[in-house]
């Protein structure tokens, strides 16, 4: 099956500053990649949607200049969190569809990246 | 908008036995794609099984099955011959196929199997 990869897969950042998460998919195309954020024992939150060479669509309440989100190429998506703060600890998945079109079913996750900030 | 909800927060099974995990969801498209997934401790997210809205029959994958019941916006997991490594979080989700096929989730069930 098609392989989604995430680096890091565990960073810690002091309050304020930024880190950024990188999603490759390794295999594919990806023109659309998802990012979700999950609290330990909670579902996968949707924060936005990208398609390659467009700007994201951000969900309801997801700030877009805090979580900025590139997909500049078929192949990678990156998440930057800027000036992060503890709240912002969480797990991140990215997630990545190999056709735009809505005939593919098939959605392939990474294995996260879990951020704490100090 | 879509809703996924599934009511068992937790569940437990014992090894080699069946156990089924319920999901109803809401929705007034005809058209659209259910799924199960699984997220083990490692926190990867791994689909279980598929099931399209159209096809009358419902998925089957090895030892997990599920019963789609269309009218009543159903669509329960069953795993039979349950082993140590089913155990993790399950979660139902619904695909649109439209306005861009976002995944909408369930809560989730945190399954564990005694030995």
């Amino acid at each position: 099956g098609a392989v989604v990869s995430q680096h890091p897969s565990w960073v810690i950042c002091k309050s304020g500053t930024s880190v950024k998460i990188e999603c490759r998919s390794l295999d594919f195309q990806a023109t659309t990649m998802f990012w979700y954020r999950q609290f330990p024992k909670q579902s996968l939150m949707l924060m936005a949607t990208s398609n390659e060479g467009s700007k994201a669509t951000y969900e309801q309440g997801v700030e877009k200049d805090k979580f900025l989100i590139n997909h500049a190429s078929l192949t990678l998506s990156t998440l930057t969190v800027t000036s992060a703060h503890p709240e912002d600890s969480s797990f991140y998945i990215c997630s990545a569809r190999d056709f735009a079109g809505t005939l593919s079913y098939e959605q392939y996750f990474g294995p996260g990246t879990r951020l704490t900030v100090t | 908008a879509q809703t996924v909800t599934q009511s068992q927060p937790e569940m437990s099974v014992q090894e080699a036995e069946t156990v089924t995990l319920s999901c109803t969801y809401d929705t007034s498209e005809s058209d659209y794609y259910l799924f199960w997934y699984k997220q083990p401790p490692s926190r990867q997210m791994i689909l279980v099984i598929r099931q399209e809205a159209y096809k009358q029959q419902n998925a089957t994958e090895n030892r997990f099955s599920v019963n789609f019941q269309k009218a009543a916006k159903s669509f329960s997991l069953k795993i039979s011959d349950s082993q140590l490594g089913d155990a993790a979080m399950y979660f139902c989700a619904y695909r649109s196929l439209v306005q861009g096929g976002k995944l909408i989730f369930g809560q989730g069930t945190e399954l564990s199997v005694k030995p």
